[in-house]
């Protein structure tokens, strides 16, 4: 299982945001952060906990291994306000989510 | 470029069934386990089902598992699934979902998703 928190988080452009993933037993390095906007298909952000996918900004960046995970965003920018999730994919079937954490503006 | 695009969802009573289609193109399908993944309204996201590259190996979901049946046309590069004894709860949009990498499962394309209700 994971718990993302917090459930929202609410943060006024450029300030930094740091959005936490807990899982139940250690997944290793092996969890990916994704971004959704409203009506849009996620997009893959981070994978192997700290990577980048292609064309991700260098503002978003991942932390952490075993059970502890993190992912902060610098400098928050008007096109970052979505709903993040994490998943592993250390322990599969299944390949589970976070129930994941909305950056609203503040 | 990489693309995947969805097609079958619909309205369908409880009980009823309905099969998913995903068309992909810009890769070498025939070497990528696929997977379906959904999306309750207002909810979060469901890994669903996943398939090996050839086709020989099959993962669920317990939600749906004895329900659901996914499987693949290489030759058609298109990924399906068979969807029965539908329920309420199963109403949400399906993605399929391409990995990265070969022998990894975290996704780095999406199709655009295809929405199922189950309602009567």
């Amino acid at each position: 299982v994971l718990t993302q928190s917090p459930a929202t988080l609410s943060v006024s452009p450029g300030e930094r945001a740091t959005l936490s993933c807990r899982a139940s037993q250690s997944v290793s390095s092996h969890l990916a952060w994704y971004q959704q906007k409203p009506g849009q298909a996620p997009r893959l952000l981070i994978y192997g906990a700290s990577t980048r996918a292609t064309g991700i900004p260098a503002r978003f960046s991942g932390g952490g291994s075993g059970t502890e995970f993190t992912l902060t965003i610098s400098s928050l920018q008007s096109a970052d306000f979505a709903v993040y999730y994490c998943q592993q994919y250390d322990n599969w079937p299944p390949w589970t989510f976070g129930q994941g954490t909305k950056v609203e503006i503040k | 470029e990489v693309q995947l695009v969805e097609s079958g969802g619909g309205l369908v009573q409880p009980g009823g069934s309905l099969r998913l289609s995903c068309a992909a193109s810009g890769f070498t399908f025939s070497i990528y386990a696929m997977s379906w993944v959904r999306q309750a309204p207002g909810k979060g996201l469901e890994w669903v089902s996943a398939i090996r590259g050839s086709g020989d190996s099959t993962y669920y979901a317990d939600s749906v598992k004895g329900r659901f049946t996914i499987s693949r046309d290489n030759s058609k590069n298109t990924l399906y699934l068979q969807m029965n004894g539908l329920r309420a709860e199963d109403t949400a949009v399906y993605y399929c979902a391409k990995p990265l990498v070969v022998v990894t499962a975290y996704f780095d394309c999406w199709g655009q998703g295809t929405l199922v209700t189950v309602s009567s």
